[in-house]
């Protein structure tokens, strides 16, 4: 399973750091994603990272923006947000697209 | 790449068919002769659920009346036989060029 955590509420130009902890597979063999859900709105990716994290790629919206990285010794998916924008509100799923986190809940507001 | 999903909205009887199309702008085959086209349902406060991968395979636990096809830009998936439980939003995505891309979705309601 994948357990996301570290949203909240921040203001805009804030940071937020996002973790996700897998459990029951060899994390460190697959690609992972960053995917979020603005309310009423579909799904968009935001960024995956392959096995070994030298390969990263980013939505363009996010890019300089967002970071993103694991530590596969930790089973564990992070991404960084700074210079956060109301349009980043979202649920932030991670996911290797067979397998979905719940998801964690970013709003940013004054 | 842009993924195009029509209907918007479908609602179907249970037993009858449903089918959903989505259009991609750019060719999903790839040099490894797969085709890159997911198809995932979300239901209200859950994330997707995969259903279909690489056009035409049936994820671990789904009902073989899900199916998937099409080739190059054009695909589709048809439920045999919609179920109560089918209700909800179909989304297709392709993953073989970033960024990866989600069609607008499809709510496909069960009367």
């Amino acid at each position: 399973q994948l357990v996301e955590s570290g949203g909240g509420l921040v203001q805009p130009g804030g940071s937020l750091r996002l973790s996700c902890e897998a459990s029951g597979f060899t994390f460190s063999n697959f690609w992972m994603s960053w995917v979020r859900q603005a309310p009423g709105r579909g799904p968009e990716w935001v960024a995956n990272i392959n096995q070994d994290g030298t390969e990263i790629y980013y939505v363009d919206s996010v890019k300089g923006r967002f970071t993103i990285s694991r530590d596969n010794t930790k089973n564990s998916l992070f991404l960084h947000m700074n210079s956060l924008r109301a349009e980043d509100t979202a649920v932030y799923y991670c996911s290797d697209f067979d397998l979905w986190g719940q998801g964690t809940r970013v709003t940013v507001s004054s | 790449i842009v993924m195009t999903q029509t209907p918007v909205s479908l609602s179907v009887t249970p037993g009858q068919p449903a089918s959903i199309s989505c259009k991609s702008s750019q060719s999903l085959l790839n040099s490894n002769g797969k085709t890159h086209v997911y198809w995932f349902l979300q239901k209200p406060g859950q994330p997707p659920r995969l259903m279909i991968y690489e056009l035409s395979s049936r994820f671990s636990g789904v009902p073989d009346r899900f199916i998937g096809s099409g080739s190059g830009t054009d695909f589709t998936l048809e439920i045999r036989r919609v179920e109560a439980e089918d209700v909800g939003v179909y989304y297709c995505m392709q993953n073989i060029q970033v960024p990866l891309t989600f069609g607008g979705g499809t709510y496909v309601d069960v009367k």
